[in-house]
């Protein structure tokens, strides 16, 4: 099976800017959560999706926002750029049935604000 | 607030040796406990997991070990081989399993 795939891989954007991360999941996967990596909070988890609602939330603000869509896929959007945005921002999927609680990771979207 | 901890930051091992990377947590909620191994430029690979109900779960040189009075697990790489050498990240989830709380992870140096 194709593992996650995230485009774009790396994305340099302006600070006040917007920008959508998308996401495809492992095929069958129907759930996607999407984290945050910055080496002084190291992984922070943003949002979950299954079946296009969000089942969990973390700790951020209203500009970080997501979607799922009817085929799994998902896509991150962060508004209102500011430079504490720039992050690695990966996308995990997992299977509801057996190991539920396992994720698996995609390469990530390097972000960088300007 | 920082639930899962990973006190080592680094750590260096000579090549055939034993490996082990160790994990701390805080909220008594936690029930599964996986560990990811990251190289740079990709994303977290899945290791091998344990449930709250277990105290050792074993995958071929990876072996994991809950200690849950002592909110502590372990990850013990036997015998470690220099392909080991990344980042490994212990996380923690509580029921039902939808978000993971990640430790800062260690980075493993294995030497030849």
């Amino acid at each position: 099976k194709a593992g996650v795939t995230q485009t774009p891989r790396y994305l340099i954007k302006t600070r006040g800017q917007q920008v959508t991360l998308s996401c495809s999941p492992i095929s069958g996967h129907r759930s996607v959560s999407w984290y945050q990596q910055t080496p002084g909070q190291g992984l922070q988890f943003l949002f979950e999706y299954f079946s296009e609602t969000q089942r969990n939330k973390g700790n951020f603000p209203g500009r970080f926002s997501g979607r799922q869509f009817s085929n799994s896929r998902s896509e991150m959007n962060v508004s209102t750029l500011e430079l504490g945005d720039s992050a690695l921002y990966l996308c995990a999927s997992s299977s509801t049935q057996g190991a539920a609680y396992e994720q698996y990771f995609g390469p990530g979207t390097r972000l960088t604000v300007t | 607030d920082q639930q899962v901890k990973q006190n080592s930051p680094s750590l260096s091992v000579q090549e055939g040796r034993i490996s082990i990377l160790n994990c701390d947590y805080t909220n008594s909620m936690f029930d599964y406990f996986l560990w990811y191994k990251k190289y740079p430029a990709e994303g977290p690979t899945f290791l091998i997991s344990i449930s709250s109900i277990k105290d050792k779960n074993e995958d071929g040189r990876f072996t994991v070990f809950l200690n849950k009075s002592a909110k502590h697990l372990s990850l013990h790489i036997v015998p470690s081989q220099p392909g080991d050498s990344a980042v490994y990240f212990c996380a923690a989830s509580t029921p039902p399993g939808y978000a993971l709380n990640f430790g800062k992870g260690t980075s493993l140096l294995v030497t030849p």
